[in-house]
């Protein structure tokens, strides 16, 4: 299997504009997280979906930040408008079926830079 | 809500001394995973304990669950250079799927 994967790997943009970062989890896998990793705060859960449903989103920062998961096989997480505030390593991961309880399989990331 | 603190924050050994970190958690926890993350790599996955008392071991490194469910240490015996990296635990309370991570302990190893 291909393992977990995300793009684009790094992101630069500029203050005020819309970031949109791609997960694709590990075919038959039921949960997707998405978690933000800085040197402050640590690595935190932003949102996890159950078989394409939010579950619970409120680790999301804010209004401007927002994740769907259309289908099984992909995610998106959309920041609009992005602030410096908003530069982070951002990790998608899947697990099978018991979310937290089972292994968490993380992609290699994407590091935001919000100039 | 939930939080997860690790001690140390950092840590420097030489080579061939033994390395601990300990996971302490403000709520009981359901089970609790250890995850490694490499210099500019991601998480990955190495344990998960689930019972009270627990005691898992993987080559050189133990894990421990506490009695009270509420903390968690990993020892590594004679560390190696390979050993390089940051080792978090993340723990899930009550019924939910929600990992809440560690604050993790950054390792280092010097020859």
């Amino acid at each position: 299997d291909a393992g977990v994967i995300q793009s684009p790997r790094h992101e630069v943009t500029e203050m005020g504009q819309e970031v949109t970062l791609r997960c694709k989890p590990i075919s038959g896998h039921d949960y997707l997280f998405w978690y933000r990793q800085t040197m402050m705060r640590g690595l935190e859960l932003l949102i996890y979906f159950n078989n394409n449903v939010p579950i619970d989103d409120s680790g999301m920062p804010e209004d401007r930040f927002s994740a769907k998961m259309p289908n099984a096989s992909f995610s998106t997480l959309k920041i609009q408008p992005s602030e410096p505030r908003d530069s982070a390593v951002y990790f998608c991961a899947s697990s099978l079926v018991r979310g937290g309880r089972d292994t968490q399989y993380f992609g290699p990331g994407t590091r935001l830079t919000v100039l | 809500g939930q939080q997860v603190m690790q001690i140390p924050q950092y840590q420097h050994v030489q080579e061939g001394e033994d390395f601990t970190t300990y996971c302490n958690s403000s709520t009981t926890l359901s089970n609790i995973q250890w995850y490694k993350q490499r210099p500019g790599g991601h998480p990955v996955f190495l344990i998960q304990l689930v019972k009270s008392g627990e005691v898992k071991k993987q080559k050189r490194l133990t894990f421990q669950f506490g009695e009270a469910k509420k903390n968690s240490s990993l020892h590594i015996t004679a560390t190696q250079t390979t050993d390089v990296g940051t080792y978090f635990c993340a723990g899930v309370t009550g019924g939910g799927n929600k990992l809440t991570f560690g604050t993790g302990t950054q390792l280092k190893v010097e020859l």
